[in-house]
């Protein structure tokens, strides 16, 4: 398996353009994370999906933030309208359970700036 | 969620051993101990998890104390490839990760 997949790795927008980030979990992985990561803050846990299904978005940090798993191997993380606050590194990772002895694999990053 | 506790940096001699602590008073008997690791401008890397007995694997050697109030992660010989961010963090039932800030680890040629 070539591991998660995100896309794409660099992301330049202006500011109040839409933004649509994507992963591809691991084949056969149920659970799906967003993370975001900034020098400020660090690692955030945006949203997690258990089976497709959105299961805790506590994370997500406004309305303008939105997050989809229309199947087991796609999940997009959509910004709109976006900020330059909202320039950041963006993981999505998956793990196989969500079991707590379960190990997640995270994907490379996108990185997103905004102008 | 409860929460770990690490110094923020480190430093240590290429090929000695590495010992990078992390303190969790406020574990409950659920919670397995975790540590990943993040590469410059990569994504984190898992690295060793535990519950009460220590482990180890190809990577590194998972300490914890017999209280599960702290724990140590142990590199047997540091490469400069291991220079990097390491996380320790408490997972309870559900496979939420929260991230403190870690220990940066700087190897030394």
């Amino acid at each position: 398996d070539a591991g998660v997949i995100q896309s794409p790795r660099h992301e330049v927008t202006e500011m109040g353009q839409e933004v649509t980030l994507r992963c591809k979990p691991i084949s056969g992985h149920d659970y799906l994370f967003w993370y975001r990561q900034t020098m400020m803050r660090g690692l955030e846990l945006l949203i997690y999906f258990n089976n497709n299904v959105p299961i805790d978005d506590s994370g997500m940090p406004e309305d303008r933030f939105s997050a989809k798993m229309p199947n087991a191997s796609f999940s997009t993380l959509k910004i709109q309208p976006s900020e330059p606050r909202d320039s950041a590194v963006y993981f999505c990772a998956s793990s196989f359970t969500g079991q707590a002895n379960t190990e997640a694999f995270f994907g490379q990053g996108t990185r997103l700036t905004v102008v | 969620d409860a929460k770990t506790t690490q110094p923020n940096s480190m430093e240590s001699n290429e090929e000695e051993p590495v010992h990078l602590p992390c303190n969790h008073s406020t574990i409950s008997g659920t919670d397995y101990i975790h540590w990943y690791r993040q590469l410059p401008s990569q994504g984190p890397e898992y690295v060793i998890h535990g519950l009460t007995s220590n482990v180890n694997n190809r990577m590194a050697s998972l300490a914890i104390a017999e209280d599960r109030k702290s724990s140590t992660l142990i590199l047997h010989r540091a490469t400069l490839r291991d220079a990097a961010v390491y996380y320790c963090i408490l997972i309870g039932n559900f496979n939420k990760f929260y991230f403190g800030s870690g220990t940066k680890l700087n190897v030394k040629p």
